[in-house]
């Protein structure tokens, strides 16, 4: 099993829909989570960060389920420049070594 | 605040030639790292410096790859002989005690 997992998609999803998908991790020890955004040919930007049970950023909600180890990144009322690579990073040791996983690709579409 | 900042922004070489990526994380960040991230793929850790010494470089290939960050600021990330499936993006980052990663806009290597 890989220590971090994401769907690649990609997820095709209408303007003004909503798009949600998962991330799940292989340390159970795990504390802090992030989602990071990254465009085509650009570096990855942090959109959110993950430490309790949840957070919520606008259009943007990230929920932590401990019990069956995953992360999930909700979009709300997509818009076009949402479309990008969504990249789940968790720590994989009890040194904090933060790994990435591969990235959910979204495409919004009018 | 400045970003992380890298150099060169694209590099090509022939395999077996060297290379050598330059980085200079934001002021105040302790860490710094350098990632490997071929297309399609997700960032892989080459790297980890906690100040000027090193705190993971598992998955770094010593054979060919080298880093240093003399003084714990600016770092350098070496390549000898480079081979085709060195091709990728290079990404640096850095990170504060509390804050956590911040991305240069990293180095396009392409072999061939």
């Amino acid at each position: 099993r890989k220590e971090v997992e994401q769907d690649p998609g990609p997820f095709n999803v209408p303007e003004g829909a909503t798009v949600a998908f998962n991330c799940t991790y292989s340390n159970s020890a795990s504390q802090s989570f992030f989602w990071y955004r990254q465009d085509c040919r650009k570096e990855p930007k942090l959109l959110m960060s993950v430490y309790s049970s949840g957070n919520e950023d606008g259009r943007f909600t990230a929920q932590l389920n401990r019990a069956s180890q995953y992360i999930s990144l909700l979009i709300r009322d997509s818009k076009l420049s949402d479309s990008a690579t969504y990249l789940c990073v968790a720590p994989t040791d009890s040194w904090g070594k933060l790994q990435f996983g591969a990235g959910t690709q979204v495409v919004v579409t009018p | 605040e400045a970003g992380v900042a890298q150099s060169p922004r694209y590099k090509i070489i022939e395999k077996r030639q060297s290379v050598a990526f330059w980085c200079n994380p934001i002021s105040g960040h302790a860490t710094l790292y350098w990632y490997q991230q071929i297309l399609g793929q997700g960032p892989k850790l080459l790297i980890q410096f906690q100040n000027n010494g090193v705190v993971d470089d598992s998955q770094l290939p010593k054979d060919r790859f080298s880093a240093e960050r003399l003084k714990g600021v600016d770092s350098t990330l070496k390549i000898q002989p480079a081979k085709l499936e060195d091709s990728a993006v290079y990404l640096c980052a850095s990170s504060g005690e509390y804050s956590p990663l911040h991305f240069g806009n990293g180095t396009r290597l392409t072999v061939t």
